[in-house]
């Protein structure tokens, strides 16, 4: 019963944008749409979130569609040690509803 | 310097014997969770817990046990009824269970 769909794996040059996809088509009005990643080995790193409008911060930039039934996370300009899964989850901010991760996007940042 | 620790980084036990894993948060953070990952997975929920002296089961709780009796430390004993105890196991916090939660660095299980 997974709530989003992310590409298994996707590759980056260093210096280029990397625009990683998330689907979402069952998201219900009051869940917003998180992004974690997770370099090997270590835990799970919080990158943003939003609701439907577009969010930026100083690690990456989400991009919401209209309908909200997918988003697109930005890392502006990818270096090596942004190697990592990146996980795309939705969830409502209501207290005792948790993160479920799924497989997420494990991606490849290339010299 | 504030943070989330787990230690050990690495643990290593003989099947049949239980074993504690170490959540320690100097965050103020009220609810704090235990999660597990197996090798090219994502992470699934053990427990959680929304305060101090009160805690939840998460997906897979069958196996583990928990307990908090101090806002800052939330430790988890893996028993031997867990079938699969060797996994990578994460801890993480936040404020309340509705904020994004900030993970530690994670112990990694091997029962021999």
């Amino acid at each position: 019963d997974a709530k989003t769909t992310q590409p298994t794996s996707m590759d980056c040059a260093e210096g280029r944008a990397a625009n990683l996809p998330c689907n979402h088509s069952t998201i219900s009005g009051n869940e917003y749409v998180y992004w974690y990643r997770q370099i090997h080995s270590q835990g799970p790193q919080y990158i943003i979130h939003g609701l439907k409008n577009n969010e930026t911060n100083e690690m990456a930039s989400l991009i919401i569609t209209e309908d909200r039934k997918s988003s697109t996370l930005i890392l502006p300009h990818a270096t090596l040690r942004d190697t990592a899964v990146y996980y795309c989850i939705v969830r409502a901010n209501n207290a005792g509803n948790m993160l479920t991760f799924g497989g997420g996007t494990r991606l490849m940042v290339k010299p | 310097d504030g943070g989330i620790t787990q230690s050990p980084k690495y643990l290593f036990r003989k099947e049949g014997q239980n074993v504690t894993l170490s959540c320690e948060q100097n965050l103020n953070h009220d609810a704090m969770y235990w999660y597990r990952q197996d090798p090219g997975q994502g992470l699934r929920l053990i427990y959680y817990s929304q305060i101090v002296n009160d805690f939840q089961k998460g997906d897979i709780a069958e196996g583990y046990s928990v307990s908090r009796e101090k806002k800052e430390s939330f430790p988890l004993t893996v028993t031997s009824a867990q079938k699969n105890p060797t996994a990578f196991y994460l801890c993480a916090s936040s404020p309340h269970s509705e904020n994004e939660q900030f993970f530690g660095p994670g112990t990694r299980l091997t029962v021999l």
